[in-house]
């Protein structure tokens, strides 16, 4: 049973960085097998589509987000991250992680999410 | 980017009666790679549907998917209390993933 699970600072204050962590376990990312994501949810609103990275450090943004967004993989510690930088107000949310497809397919739909991380963004 | 429209934004149904959900995608898509999502509060979102009508591991078959191009649907036959919740629709057939922005569903 893969499990993820997010950590990170809970307030960060506007013009600074976001730096979140997402740990895997039962499963490895260096496998290759899956695509790893972010995705999040502004206080009572929809999800929205971060971007994903592989094993292998490719990733892939959403545009209105690309500008500030990094994400990194360390496969030794099987773990991957994301960084968004100059947040404001409107990057207060509840931060995902996901992996990419089932137990026998690797398509774009979320089966495993991590339970999410209420970040705050305020002074 | 895909825009997908999820209607109606709230549905109010009593136990035992049918939901049907709709999500409309801006444009087709791609080999119908459309899932759909149950939320409740404070849980990250369940996996329902892939592919536009196949049920997850798990899900009961009350719920069905069904649909193709830009137009899908999702039906839970006859609700159970535990139903009631938030409902997104997901296209992974191009990039940027996109989600609709959910349809909440109520206890009349």
């Amino acid at each position: 049973q893969v499990k993820l699970e997010e950590s990170g600072p809970r307030l960060v204050k506007p013009s600074q960085t976001l730096s979140l962590t997402c740990a895997v376990s039962g499963g490895s990312i260096s496998s290759g097998d899956h695509y790893w994501s972010w995705i999040r949810q502004s206080p009572g609103k929809g999800l929205e589509w971060i971007g994903k990275i592989y094993y292998s450090g490719q990733t892939y943004s959403t545009p209105s987000l690309k500008s500030r967004v990094l994400m990194s993989v360390d496969t030794s510690k099987n773990q991957f991250s994301l960084k968004l930088h100059s947040v404001t107000a409107a990057d207060t949310a509840v931060y995902y992680c996901a992996r990419e497809g089932g137990d026998y397919d690797a398509s774009g739909f979320y089966h495993y999410w991590g339970q999410g991380i209420l970040v705050t963004v305020s002074s | 980017e895909i825009v997908l429209t999820q209607s109606p934004g709230t549905l109010s149904l009593s136990p035992g009666e049918r939901a049907t959900l709709s999500c409309r995608a801006s444009q087709s898509v791609s080999s119908n790679y459309l899932a759909w999502y149950q939320q409740k509060p404070g849980q990250a979102p369940r996996l329902l549907i892939t592919g536009a009508s196949s049920r997850a591991t798990g899900v009961p078959d009350r719920f069905r998917g069904s649909g193709s191009g830009t137009d899908f649907i999702l039906t839970i036959s006859r609700l159970e209390p535990e139903d009631f919740a938030v409902f997104y629709c997901q296209q992974y057939g191009s990039s940027p993933i996109t989600f609709g922005q959910g349809t909440r569903l109520e206890i009349k």
